[in-house]
């Protein structure tokens, strides 16, 4: 695609229930990101993707968030029994390579989640 | 990860040159530093990147010390569209993949 797309654009939800965010990369972009980021701060990392692989997932805060990427291109971030502090713009990233040192990373518009 | 240090907020006037340092003290020997820039309701939009000395291109230039510990980010002559959170992130070899973005600085530009 001509860009990094993500789905939805918001999302409200009551807290328990579960959410899902989908992540549309660049086509054939190797590695993809989730970032969370909270209002008046930078985006923290949640985990990242190369290809289907999940390398590193020490971002994510707790075992409620899970995220995947079966056919290593459209990837989804799941949040389960969903929390007030989960409130939060949660990005979505691709860079063309593999991931490693001067990858320039690609964001997508985000998802607005607010969690009553 | 290297821990970036960047100042909370600038001002500047329209037309002006603004820079904006990034410490990186513990910076390793294959990090790349990266800036990104993000304006109100959208994704970081990648600047420019560099190793050592200067790079430029055609929206900033990066200017690079032989000890590589700090950056600085020169934008010229400034505009109003300029006005965003600018972020500096170094890339750690041993954790490739992890990004580290900080709080950024938010560079406010006036008429």
């Amino acid at each position: 695609g001509a860009g990094v797309s993500q789905s939805p654009r918001y999302k409200v939800t009551k807290r328990g229930q579960d959410v899902t965010l989908r992540c549309d990369p660049i086509s054939s972009h190797a590695t993809l990101y989730w970032y969370q980021q909270a209002l008046g701060q930078g985006p923290e990392f949640l985990t990242y993707f190369n290809y289907e692989a999940q390398p590193d997932k020490s971002g994510l805060p707790s075992d409620r968030f899970s995220a995947e990427r079966p056919e290593g291109s459209i990837s989804t971030l799941t949040i389960q029994r969903t929390e007030q502090r989960d409130s939060a713009m949660y990005r979505c990233a691709s860079s063309p390579r593999g991931a490693g040192d001067g990858e320039t990373q690609y964001f997508g518009p985000g998802t607005r989640l607010l969690v009553l | 990860l290297a821990k970036t240090t960047q100042p909370i907020s600038m001002d500047s006037y329209e037309g002006q040159e603004v820079n904006i340092t990034c410490s990186h003290n513990n910076i390793a020997t294959n990090d790349y530093i990266t800036w990104y820039q993000q304006f109100p309701s959208q994704g970081p939009r990648f600047i420019i990147q560099g190793y050592k000395t200067k790079v430029t291109n055609e929206v900033a230039s990066l200017f690079i010390p032989a000890d590589r510990k700090s950056s600085t980010l020169s934008l010229p002559r400034v505009s109003l569209s300029d006005t965003a959170v600018y972020y500096c992130l170094v890339g750690a070899n041993t954790n490739a993949g992890k990004s580290t973005f900080g709080d950024g600085t938010t560079l406010t530009v006036k008429p």
